[in-house]
């Protein structure tokens, strides 16, 4: 009964693939964000979505794009696929209450581009 | 530019002692800092979070403090059990009014609690 689940943990793929990382989650959230953890173990925001809508954007190369088709979705799909995108995707959704808030995260997808 | 730090990237710990991580920032508009967790293949769990207006929150064995003049947040736990070997991760945000805030993350702490 998985809070936040991401698909596939694994991947590994070939230079110059087109790939996609699906993300669901159950809690109802309506706001949901796209992480990447590098080699070097920082965890840097992609994206996050809101009802489906584009919030943020960070400067992320248009390779890699996107879509939420709703609100408990929101998939990543990479095109043109480079050595350095090799990293752990991580979605998370969150919970924002009146004076706080936290995100719940998906266990990661390893992405490792040969 | 690196605005969270952790500039410890491991700590050792004996059971039932105090185990003390530090994070320091450098973004003055920081306002609402938090704590998370991570087991290895698991993604990162929400421990513990402070108000920029509060300078201690302490949930069970979990302690959060907070020197806004310092830029610097701690979290301690004691005592420590050998399940709470995991890497720490600080974070930090500015502003979670909005439809979306930004957590930056710093570059985590792994903890071992021996026996």
């Amino acid at each position: 009964d998985t809070a936040v689940s991401q698909t596939p943990k694994y991947l590994v793929t070939q230079m110059g693939n087109d790939k996609s990382i699906k993300c669901e989650q159950n809690l109802g959230h309506d706001t949901m964000y796209w992480y990447k953890q590098d080699s070097k173990k920082f965890l840097k925001i992609m994206f996050s979505y809101n009802n489906k809508e584009l919030i943020i954007n960070e400067t992320v190369p248009n390779r890699f794009s996107p879509k939420s088709p709703d609100k408990a979705h929101l998939n990543l799909h990479i095109n043109s696929l480079e050595l350095g995108d090799s990293a752990v995707y991580f979605c998370a959704s969150r919970l924002r209450l009146a004076t706080n808030e936290k995100l719940f995260f998906g266990s990661g997808t390893q992405l490792s581009v040969l | 530019d690196q605005q969270v730090k952790q500039n410890s990237p491991s700590l050792s710990v004996q059971e039932g002692r105090i185990s003390i991580l530090n994070c320091d920032y450098t973004n003055s508009m920081f306002d609402y800092f938090l704590w998370y967790k991570k087991y290895p293949a698991e993604g990162p769990t929400f421990l513990i979070s402070i108000s920029s207006i509060k300078d201690k929150n302490e949930d069970g064995r979990f302690t959060v403090f907070l020197n806004k003049s310092a830029k610097h947040l701690s979290l301690h736990i004691v005592p420590s059990q050998p399940g709470d070997s995991a890497v720490y991760f600080c974070a930090a945000s500015a502003g979670n009014t909005g439809t979306a805030s930004k957590l930056t993350f710093g570059t985590g702490t792994r903890l071992q609690v021996t026996l």
